[in-house]
Formats: C-alpha cells, sequence, structure tokens
C-alpha cells in the first residue's frame, strides 16, 4: 500500500470514447504527476501539479487533459485517443523539499483498440 | 531535457552474488538523483534520494552512491536474493525539483 490509489487498474477503450483516469492520495503531498509508461520506453513525465496548480506539460498533445480539484485527487481525461496512446499510465505524488521521492501508484494499463 | 543513461539494461545472477548497476546523468544544473525499484504487476517504490556529492545512502542489503562532479550514481546490492528480481529505475532532476527524468531501468533476475 503506497498511499497512491489509481482507478481503473485496466481499461480498453475505442478511439472516439471519452474516459478518465483518477487518482488519490492520502500522504498530505501538495505535487501531484501523471507519467506514461510505454513498452521498451522509459517512465515519460507528462503533467506536474503543485498546490492544484499545473507546472509542467511536457509537450503532451491535448487529447488528453488533466484535472486537479484538490491537492489530494488527480485525474487525466482521455478523448479521441490514438492506437499509439496504449500504454501504462502512473500517478505519483511527493511532498516539497528536494529530497523528498515520489509514491506511485498502481497505475492504469491502457488499450486503445 | 536530461539524458539518463542506465547499464546494464538486464542483468542475471545467481542468489548469493553481490552485483551493481550504473546511472550516468549531465553533472551540470543537478538537483537529485532518485533510485526506485519495480516489481512486476506492482508500483515503483522509492530507495534512495541523493543530492550531495559523495552521498553514500544503505537500505540493508542494498547500497547507493553519487558522483555529481562526474554525473554518475552506483547501486549495490549484496547477497541478492530472489526476491530483489525488479527493474531498477533511476531518475535526475536538474533545473526543477517536480521534474524527475528517468531513464530505462535495470532488469535484475535473481536465480536460485
Amino acid at each position: 500500500e503506497t498511499g497512491v490509489t489509481q482507478t481503473p487498474r485496466h481499461l480498453v477503450m475505442g478511439m472516439t470514447n471519452k474516459k478518465s483516469l483518477k487518482c488519490e492520495q492520502h500522504l498530505g503531498h501538495n505535487a501531484m504527476y501523471w507519467y506514461k509508461q510505454s513498452a521498451k520506453k522509459p517512465l515519460e513525465l507528462m503533467f506536474v501539479y503543485n498546490f492544484k496548480e499545473q507546472t509542467e506539460n511536457n509537450s503532451v498533445p491535448s487529447r488528453f487533459s488533466p484535472e486537479c480539484p484538490n491537492s489530494s485527487h488527480l485525474f487525466l481525461h482521455l478523448h479521441t485517443l490514438q492506437p499509439e496512446d496504449s500504454a501504462l499510465y502512473l500517478c505519483a505524488s511527493s511532498g516539497q523539499a528536494i529530497n523528498q521521492p515520489q509514491h506511485f501508484g498502481d497505475g492504469t494499463r491502457l488499450s486503445i483498440l | 531535457i536530461l539524458n539518463v543513461e542506465q547499464s546494464p539494461q538486464s542483468l542475471h545472477v545467481q542468489e548469493g552474488d553481490s552485483t551493481n548497476f550504473t546511472c550516468s546523468f549531465p553533472s551540470s544544473n543537478f538537483y537529485a538523483l532518485h533510485w526506485y525499484r519495480w516489481e512486476t504487476a506492482k508500483s515503483p517504490e522509492a530507495l534512495f534520494v541523493m543530492t550531495l556529492n559523495g552521498d553514500e545512502k544503505k537500505k540493508g542489503r542494498i547500497s547507493a552512491t553519487l558522483n555529481t562532479k562526474e554525473g554518475y550514481s552506483y547501486l549495490y546490492i549484496k547477497g541478492s536474493q530472489p526476491e530483489d528480481s525488479a527493474t531498477y529505475l533511476c531518475a535526475a532532476s536538474g533545473g526543477s525539483n517536480y521534474k524527475l527524468t528517468f531513464g530505462k531501468g535495470t532488469l535484475l533476475t535473481v536465480n536460485p
């Protein structure tokens, strides 16, 4: 139990569907992150939120839309995805100090048909 | 964008062997170096965060060192056990302490 919970664990969707991934943390952290893990590639940072404000958008296509309503919850809204978007999506949270590790959820395995 | 390299890509050792892997990163504009352990079907688990040149950290049979001047970190596992089998990820931050750039990882398999 890492304190970071992601739902759903698995998601299969068509290219025209709209779905959302959810992440929740009960660690009192103020920074939250979305990462993408594609096969044979390193973990890629997508978005960073700090105190509910987006501080990093790593050139992510607009078909991925993050939302952070409060410091404990982070969503990733998906719309009109492409087959190459099939991947494992990981959420993480951390404290503010430079020496704080990130705490990861188990991820959502996303498959686009 | 940082370039973080890990070697080797994969490693098979026998139970009881000691082993080590390398992480290299740009030495300029360095903030912190993270090591994570990622077992299959689980979430990445933080092992160490190091910030100062010469830092050494230890957690049981696992230890890590940091050289920020030359841009590398070593992770050591003493007396490997089958339960140490996992992918070991390193990540560096530079320029922003929230933005981590990950390497591709070293996949360790410990044979009983």
